[in-house]
């Protein structure tokens, strides 16, 4: 299947660690890429190959994997985290990207 | 740096057509894949299609087979995707966006458009 998993929903408080997950059969099979989407404004790369974080990207973003599970977390969340958060992975014959349902952070 | 910069927003009625430009500033995409990506009004990402401009190789989302054209002009380094007979719940955001791979395991989109409103009224 490529169907990935995320929670609808998860919070967190200022400055403290969250951890948001992602599950899909794909993820045995290719990486995970994380993206951050803020209200009225494009998704952004945050976390590719396993726990690489393009330029721009604060270090207290990190990425895990382990089996069928994908994990983006944000040690020391602050205000300006609060967003969407989606995982993607590749269809079975990685011929194209496939969508997590996205994740809404709220920092409290 | 690569941009993707995609034409403005549209209202189209049900049943027509819209074709949605992106041009890459900065840098050339010919060696790349570009795709679009949409959003519905609340929703997640939906992949629609992408296209290789170096070797006009298109592939498309099941969805969208048949109604959905992706091509590109390596000449002006745009892209183009064409939607027909349009519904009202097409109405979405469009992304273009680079779709990086390195290696047989390793894909990720690394540049993003900053989206084009497609709006259908019912």
């Amino acid at each position: 299947s490529s169907e990935l998993t995320q929670d609808p929903a998860v919070s967190v408080a200022l400055g403290q660690t969250v951890r948001i997950t992602c599950q899909g059969d794909s993820l045995r099979a290719y990486y995970a890429s994380w993206y951050q989407q803020k209200p009225g404004q494009a998704p952004i790369l945050v976390i590719y190959n396993k726990n690489d974080r393009p330029s721009g990207i604060p270090d207290r973003f990190s990425g895990s994997s382990s089996g069928n599970t994908a994990s983006l977390t944000i040690t020391g969340a602050q205000a300006e985290d609060e967003a969407d958060y989606y995982c993607s992975s590749r269809d079975s014959s990685g011929d194209h990207p496939v969508f997590g349902g996205g994740t809404s952070l709220t920092v409290l | 740096q690569v941009h993707l910069v995609q034409s403005g927003s549209e209202v189209k009625k049900p049943g027509s057509s819209v074709k949605v430009s992106c041009k890459a500033s900065g840098g050339t995409f010919t060696s790349y894949t570009i795709i679009w990506v949409r959003q519905a009004p609340g929703q997640g990402l939906e992949w629609v299609g992408g296209i290789i401009p170096l070797l006009g190789i298109t592939k498309y989302a099941q969805n969208f087979q048949g109604r959905v054209t992706i091509t590109a002009d390596r000449s002006t380094g745009t892209a183009y995707m064409e939607l027909s007979s349009l519904r009202s719940d097409d109405t979405a955001v469009y992304y273009c966006v680079r779709d990086r791979r390195d290696g047989s395991t390793l894909f990720y989109m690394d540049v993003w458009g900053k989206g084009t409103t497609v709006t259908v009224p019912s």
